[in-house]
């Protein structure tokens, strides 16, 4: 399957600064990469997403960026606050219907 | 509301005893997949039905087996739990084509005793 590799595996930023994820994949075929935001005990939650044939979405504080040249894309959240805590994983939707799953990264938003 | 239901919540079951978890979904999506998520991991693919094609991932054990009887419902068996099928199992189902996200259910604890 797909190969998704997600870094950092754990970061901590002040309250207010901004956090950057990025994870890069293998199958050059694969056209749908979404974010999900995972707290504790709960369900992932999609966050945000981006298709292959665009480069750069936004959502407020959220944005993710594609660069389908280098198989790479990230997640940066501006103005962070303490309930941008989580885990968040990014996903990669293969030439079937599969997602797969980077490792996550344990963001810490810290007041 | 539509929504992916997953039953129970929390499972606990016998080394070795069969056990079944179950999803519904109201969503009418025709893609439904079943993840294992260990502490502190990456929701892990086991399989996924496109409409009534079973698609098995390679490293998945045999030990787990899945039952699609129509679009609403899909079903995880484990034959022979071991202490270390213990995890969260979470369904998720997305509509074909055009790359659309995940709904989730809530998922279900599995303990092994």
């Amino acid at each position: 399957g797909e190969n998704v590799e997600q870094h950092p595996s754990t970061l901590s930023v002040q309250e207010g600064d901004s956090a950057v994820i990025k994870c890069t994949y293998s199958d050059s075929a694969s056209n749908y990469f979404p974010w999900y935001k995972q707290e504790l005990g709960k369900r992932p939650q999609l966050i945000i997403d981006i298709r292959s044939n665009v480069g750069e979405k936004k959502d407020q504080r959220i944005a993710v960026t594609l660069n389908k040249t280098a198989k790479h894309f990230s997640l940066h959240i501006t103005e962070t606050q303490p309930e941008d805590s989580a885990v968040y994983f990014c996903a990669v939707r293969a030439t079937g219907n599969q997602f797969y799953f980077g490792t996550g990264t344990s963001l810490t938003v810290i007041p | 509301d539509a929504m992916v239901i997953q039953n129970p919540r929390y499972q606990v079951t016998q080394f070795g005893k069969p056990v079944t978890l179950s999803c519904s979904q109201t969503l009418n999506h025709n893609v439904m997949y079943w993840y294992q998520q260990k502490s502190s991991q990456a929701p892990k693919l086991l399989f996924h039905y496109y409409d009534k094609d079973f698609n098995n991932e390679a490293d998945t054990p045999d030990n787990f087996q899945s039952r699609r009887p129509n679009t609403s419902f899909c079903f995880l068996d484990i034959r022979s739990p071991g202490l270390g099928d213990a995890a969260m199992y979470l369904c998720a189902t997305s509509r074909q084509g055009g790359g659309y996200g995940y709904t989730f259910g809530s998922g279900t604890r599995l303990t092994v005793v």
